[in-house]
């Protein structure tokens, strides 16, 4: 398994404003995942990102309203911009360990409420 | 996005009873995953299923990987109060390396 910090836990934030939340992870991945849970609502993959590289964004994900950085093989952020109450979500990370096949492990979650 | 179908939507239970829960697709999957999300909590992997047919056990908690590997099922036995929270299962479609999850299975214990 694997160890996942997101920064911060929770914020509440107002709109128009725009939120980074950190994720951090105690072991070198090539693919960090970012979700977004609506509240009562499964999980949705808003963007995959790699070192490197631009994150792959997923069908209704835009970079602009998104913008990942993936600085190196522990480290990723997600921002959230130009927040709307719409936003109000939990937000998290997910990381891919192990081979044949890798299993999925998350973060705690970002819960942010946008007022 | 995409979801997996996922039944039943809540249940609510007395403490000692078995539960059963399933998740189906029109789609193939190679991976099946099942995860329990408590409050204020990201998701926790509980069975990783990863052959068509494959039954895997973990304490209480038993799933299969559908023989059609359209669908998976997750069996918990004897349920405890702690047993509460919402329970996902995730597949992995064929070809590709992103999950899709299932719509949640909420489950509350009563004692």
């Amino acid at each position: 398994s694997a160890v996942i910090s997101q920064k911060p836990s929770r914020d509440i934030c107002q709109r128009g404003t725009s939120l980074t939340i950190q994720c951090q992870v105690d072991s070198q991945v090539t693919m960090m995942f970012w979700y977004r849970q609506q509240p009562g609502q499964s999980l949705t993959l808003i963007a995959t990102a790699n070192q490197g590289s631009e994150a792959t964004y997923e069908s209704g994900f835009v970079i602009d309203k998104f913008p990942i950085s993936r600085p190196n093989l522990t480290f990723s952020t997600l921002t959230v911009s130009n927040m709307s109450p719409e936003d109000s979500s939990i937000y998290l990370c997910s990381v891919d360990i192990g081979d044949s096949p890798p299993e999925a492990f998350f973060g705690q979650g970002t819960r942010l409420t946008v007022v | 996005g995409q979801q997996l179908n996922q039944s039943p939507q809540s249940m609510f239970i007395q403490e000692g009873e078995d539960v059963s829960m399933n998740c189906t697709s029109s789609s193939i999957f190679n991976t099946w995953l099942w995860y329990k999300q408590e409050p204020g909590e990201g998701p926790v992997l509980l069975i990783a299923l990863y052959k068509a047919g494959e039954l895997t056990s973990n304490g209480r908690l038993t799933a299969q990987f559908g023989i059609t590997r359209k669908d998976s099922f997750l069996n918990i036995s004897a349920s405890i109060p702690s047993d509460v929270g919402i329970y996902f299962c995730a597949g992995q479609l064929s070809g590709t390396y992103k999950y899709i999850f299932g719509t949640g299975t909420r489950l509350k214990v009563l004692a």
